[in-house]
């Protein structure tokens, strides 16, 4: 079974803190995906890697920033959290046009 | 007009019943969709990949209309355990699924 963690399931920061969202996924998967996901507007794409090193700008990628240094590990950067990224974050793999797995989440709350 | 649009419920139905949810996108060049089920608080599984000739899982069927722009998903003897929100997802891309079009998600709630 594929399986995709995230470094932590709940997370309370404060503003202007630089915040970690780390993703690792176990499946050799090219693809990896940073979501983020609301009441009433749903899953938002942010950033998403195709290969080690290349990004592209998802959606929503302001305030954010990502790094794949190596194929298993995808992680998403605040610079300064502020208030309105307080969310659900998901991170998601897939191969191809095959299905994407998600992890489990990070509920980040910035007070 | 919204990319993808569902109905967002809730839809309460009895333990037994039949419910059908229907699924509308804007892109005629849409080339795969998806149904997945995200229960509360949980992340998103991938319930049914849908095929133009249509595709049955148990008791779940999902169709494709491509000529009216909509797949629709029919959920027959409905348990307590299919209450979740069922999300629509459309990929407008051929030969890779990078970006993906997510509904807002359906909400089911089945009662005993």
């Amino acid at each position: 079974d594929v399986k995709v963690t995230q470094s932590s399931r709940y997370l309370v920061k404060r503003t202007g803190e630089k915040v970690f969202l780390e993703c690792v996924q176990d499946m050799d998967h090219e693809n990896m995906f940073w979501y983020r996901q609301d009441p009433g507007l749903g899953l938002r794409l942010i950033y998403f890697s195709y290969d080690v090193k290349m990004k592209e700008k998802g959606d929503i990628p302001e305030g954010y920033s990502v790094s794949r240094e190596k194929k298993e590990r995808f992680s998403l950067i605040l610079e300064s959290a502020s208030t309105n990224q307080t969310s659900m974050y998901l991170c998601a793999s897939s191969e191809g046009v095959h299905e994407q797995f998600f992890g489990p989440g990070t509920r980040l709350t910035v007070l | 007009r919204k990319e993808v649009e569902q109905d967002p419920g809730p839809f309460n139905v009895p333990e037994g019943a039949t419910v059908a949810f229907n699924c509308t996108y804007s892109n005629s060049a849409s080339q795969s969709f998806f149904w997945y089920r995200q229960d509360c608080r949980k992340e998103p599984k991938l319930l049914m990949s849908v095929y133009s000739s249509g595709n049955e899982d148990g008791r779940f069927t999902a169709q494709l209309n491509r000529a009216s722009q909509y797949i629709s998903l029919l959920i027959r003897d409905s348990k307590l355990s299919d209450s979740a929100t069922y999300l629509c997802v459309v990929n407008p891309n051929a030969g890779n699924n990078r970006k993906l079009i997510w509904g807002l998600g359906t909400s089911l709630a089945v009662n005993p």
